[in-house]
């Protein structure tokens, strides 16, 4: 059981180019979660998925895509990188009828040059 | 904003002392749950309080809810020089279109010298 994990662990982008972060989880998780984190700043929401095949925006939407095909996997799509988006990726997955506790991944961190 | 706040930013002990973090909410809750960060790792789930619940405890952690001030409390006692980590609160928001989602403070980095 390997719980929550993210490919890449570590990435460097130049500006205006594209990647995808993938997060997978093994438990059978309803909902799973893309948050960045920043110093000083905690966690923010980018976009979360409530079931197979649905997404939402969080907090901080922009310059972010996702997408749930299937219910272990939650991918999270850089269109074109811009240095703001120099941050760590953290992924996490609950399910509801354990009061939403969530199990996260260990990160992606991402340098924008 | 419904995003917990914790208090102190930053909290350093000796060891063998009690460590006190405090969080404050905006919303109607399910539940709060307090979250760990060692440095350059994921967050690990610590322990949650319900809503309906005013004290819990698990091993030397206790928490503290009180609705009406819309606070809580995480106390470690004994602490331990392993414990050196951010410490997040998180809250389960009761209304429907936020289902799902949890609410992160920007955490309190606790610092136990040896």
């Amino acid at each position: 059981n390997a719980g929550v994990t993210q490919t890449p662990k570590f990435r460097v982008l130049k500006t205006g180019q594209s990647m995808t972060l993938l997060c997978a989880q093994d438990m059978n998780h309803e909902y799973m979660y893309w948050y960045r984190q920043d110093p000083g700043m905690g966690l923010r929401l980018i976009h979360y998925s409530v079931g197979e095949g649905t997404t939402a925006k969080g907090e901080v939407p922009d310059g972010y895509n996702v997408s749930r095909l299937k219910k272990q996997n939650f991918l999270l799509g850089l269109e074109s990188a811009a240095p703001s988006q120099t941050s760590v990726y953290f992924c996490a997955s609950s399910n509801r009828e354990y009061d939403n506790e969530q199990f996260f991944g260990p990160g992606t961190r991402l340098t924008v040059l | 904003s419904q995003q917990g706040e914790e208090d102190p930013q930053a909290l350093s002990i000796q060891e063998g002392e009690n460590a006190t973090m405090n969080c404050s909410y905006k919303t109607s809750i399910n539940n709060l749950q307090w979250y760990r960060q060692n440095s350059g790792r994921g967050l690990v789930h610590l322990i949650l309080i319900r809503s309906n619940e005013r004290e819990k405890h698990s091993g030397r952690l206790r928490v503290t809810l009180d609705t009406s001030k819309k606070s809580s409390s995480l106390l470690i006692t004994a602490s331990r020089a392993a414990d050196t980590a951010s410490y997040f609160c998180a809250t389960d928001a009761k209304r429907g279109s936020t289902l799902g989602r949890l609410y992160f403070g920007r955490g309190t980095q606790l610092t136990v010298w040896p």
